[in-house]
């Protein structure tokens, strides 16, 4: 089956702590952000997303973070499980199109 | 449909031969958008519908690359002449609407050129 990401960034945490993954942006039009978790053999699958007039955004056991000023965009996950090791990637999109654009991508990779 | 449906799973082609990838998006979505994902990367924009109309062709790669979406469902990405570069995961996800909204995507097609 397919491997999704092999060479990117890897964050490891232990099972039960929390996840922080980030990302950066450089389109300062950017005015909708999507965050999404990829199985390994599998499309992104929506997590959450956030609009630009919010900085917060929280979901069942994620939270989304917009910082604007700096163009940051973080992604945090509570209480870390087995089930979230997957890659996660940001993606952005403005009034001006609607081309999302993908960030890099970071793997997530949880320790029992 | 339940998903956005990607057909064939796995394509196989010869070096020159033209290939023809299908997405069957989600019933009633209206915008469809083709990206194409290499290993160790995030997906990469190739073009999107609005119904039937092409909006953004500006991420196909070169001109063996089209795709249309007749009758505002079922697109199909074409490859014309296709060359080992071409070999990718090519992903397809539709969206309720036209207004940023959030996208879904299929299994994909895993594309290779030998």
């Amino acid at each position: 089956g397919e491997s999704v990401g092999l060479h990117l960034p890897t964050l490891s945490v232990q099972e039960g702590d929390n996840s922080i993954i980030n990302c950066a942006y450089s389109n300062s039009a950017s005015d909708y952000f999507i965050w999404y978790k990829q199985e390994s053999g599998k499309g992104p699958q929506f997590i959450i997303d956030i609009r630009s007039n919010m900085d917060k955004r929280q979901g069942q056991r994620v939270t989304v973070l917009l910082n604007k000023t700096v163009k940051h965009l973080s992604l945090q996950i509570a209480a870390t499980q087995p089930g979230d090791s997957a890659v996660y990637f940001c993606a952005e999109t403005d009034n001006y199109g609607q081309n999302f654009v993908f960030g890099p991508g970071t793997r997530l990779s949880v320790l029992p | 449909g339940a998903g956005v449906s990607q057909s064939p799973r796995y394509k196989v082609t010869k070096r020159g031969q033209d290939v023809a990838l299908r997405c069957d998006p989600i019933s009633g979505h209206v915008s469809l958008y083709w990206y194409r994902q290499a290993l160790g990367q995030g997906p990469e924009f190739l073009t999107y519908f609005n119904y039937e109309a092409q909006q953004d062709k500006s991420g196909l790669p070169n001109d063996r690359f089209s795709a249309e979406r007749p009758e505002g469902s079922i697109s199909t990405l074409t490859i014309q002449r296709t060359e080992q570069r071409d070999s990718a995961m090519y992903r397809c996800a539709s969206s309720l609407d036209s207004a940023n909204e959030k996208l879904f995507f299929g299994s994909g097609t895993q594309l290779s050129v030998l």
